[in-house]
């Protein structure tokens, strides 16, 4: 049962426009979210995250917006940059737990 | 401040085997958690440590065993190696503050294990 889902596997988006990586989740226990980008070869690199007391957090050129009604969130990268080329994942808590619940990632590619 | 560092980045087993892996937190954190990564799977939660006691357990066989020193690094180690354990296997560390819902969990490099 996967608890946290990105339904796109991919994406590709012009160098300067905006990118777009969703998720949805199906505990409506998590009160915590993050996003990850992660290069082959490397561990997951924090991005940004949210606690579910907000619906939206912005950080430079990520903001993160949630909404628990639908259990969904979504990454936004304006502008995109070729160096925003990678996998995104979203992670999932729950009550302070370390256990994260990953989705499978979404592989974004900004061509120049 | 130096970030999670793991040892060794690569590893080569064959099956039958056992393996150990080994953890070093950012200075100050004390909560270790394990995740490992395949292609059909993503990243999946082994277990998490936080002042030598394991706090956290995913579901994975119990070949899959670590432990956490005084000073915060972590081992994990896998018995009886098998072809489907070939995966990253990462580590990730955070304060784990009580009371902080929102703790970050920032993680290492990994270590690529393969099984032969």
């Amino acid at each position: 049962d996967q608890q946290v889902k990105q339904n796109s596997p991919s994406l590709s988006v012009q160098e300067g426009r905006i990118s777009i990586l969703n998720c949805d989740y199906t505990n409506s226990m998590f009160d915590y979210f993050l996003w990850y980008k992660k290069y082959p070869a490397e561990g997951p690199t924090f991005l940004i995250s949210i606690s579910s007391i907000k619906d939206k957090n912005e950080d430079g050129r990520f903001t993160v917006f949630l909404n628990k009604s639908a259990k969904h969130l979504s990454l936004h990268i304006v502008p995109s940059q070729p160096g925003d080329s990678a996998v995104y994942f979203c992670a999932a808590s729950q009550g302070g737990s370390e256990k994260l619940v990953f989705g499978k990632g979404t592989k974004l590619t900004v061509n120049p | 401040k130096a970030g999670v560092t793991q040892t060794p980045r690569y590893l080569i087993k064959t099956r039958g085997q056992q393996v150990t892996l080994s953890c070093s937190p950012i200075s100050g954190h004390r909560s270790v958690s394990w995740y490992q990564q395949t292609p059909g799977q993503g990243l999946q939660f082994l277990f998490e440590y936080f002042s030598e006691t394991q706090r956290n357990k995913g579901n994975f066989p119990g070949r899959f065993s670590g432990r956490q020193f005084s000073n915060s690094r972590s081992e994990m180690n896998v018995s009886t190696l098998e072809l489907g354990d070939s995966a990253l296997y990462l580590c990730a560390s955070s304060l784990s503050l009580a009371g902080d819902i929102t703790d970050t969990q920032y993680f290492g490099p990994g270590t690529r294990l393969t099984v032969l």
